[in-house]
């Protein structure tokens, strides 16, 4: 069965430093990829998504992620985080009917001044 | 506001009741989705439409649980005689095209919370 597991329920950064969440997926063929940030009061709000070609996929407010069949990972990077990035973080996968996406049970990311 | 809504923001019922939840989507989109979420955890998929018609459901919805989506615009969940492990965020979404270049765009949920 698919499944996707991010391993840090919290992750505690300084602002300008850089910051990797990691996500893993269980997946038979080749994946549908999403990173999505939910901001409190906010709906989530799609970053990024990897559906084949190039493993490294740039996406919005500066993120970028990389796809490792290898490792069955597909990590979430920033090279420098601001206080506004303070968010929870969820990696996904689509189905294999494509009608829906399974979830992570997302990242917390806590920003030190 | 063009984004997804849905109405209303928080609804607190007593268990056996009966309640309803409205989703109005992006307009020109024409798939539709329910998930569900509970604190610390992602979201967990309840159901799925394609314009009017409902493609797939979730075998974890038990039969207290139906959705709609008339005329393929906006959709309502429904969920009769509540039990309080109902309580949770219910989130749509909807997005438009194919699923393999599917970008969805949710709405800021509903909080329920069953007493």
């Amino acid at each position: 069965a698919q499944s996707v597991t991010q391993p840090d329920i919290h992750i505690t950064v300084s602002e300008g430093a850089s910051l990797e969440l990691r996500c893993n997926y269980s997946y038979g063929a080749t994946p549908y990829l999403f990173w999505y940030v939910q901001s409190p009061g906010q709906g989530l709000q799609l970053l990024l998504k990897y559906f084949s070609g190039d493993t490294l996929v740039q996406g919005i407010k500066g993120f970028e992620a990389e796809f490792k069949r290898s490792q069955s990972s597909f990590n979430l990077r920033k090279p420098s985080v601001h206080w506004s990035d303070a968010a929870e973080y969820f990696c996904a996968v689509a189905s294999e009917s494509n009608y829906q996406l399974i979830w992570g049970a997302g990242t917390k990311l806590i920003i030190k001044p | 506001d063009t984004g997804v809504s849905q109405d209303p923001r928080h609804k607190i019922t007593k268990r056996g009741q009966n309640v309803t939840f409205r989703c109005d989507p992006i307009s020109e989109h024409n798939r539709l989705y329910w998930y569900r979420q509970t604190l610390g955890q992602g979201p967990e998929f309840l159901t799925y439409f394609q314009n009017e018609a409902q493609l797939e459901k979730s075998r974890l919805l038990s039969d207290r649980f139906s959705a709609e989506r008339p005329k393929g615009s906006f959709s309502t969940l429904e969920i009769q005689r509540t039990e309080q492990g109902d309580s949770a965020m219910y989130l749509c979404a909807s997005g438009q095209g194919d699923a393999t270049n599917e970008k969805l765009f949710f709405g800021s949920g509903t909080q329920l919370s069953v007493l």
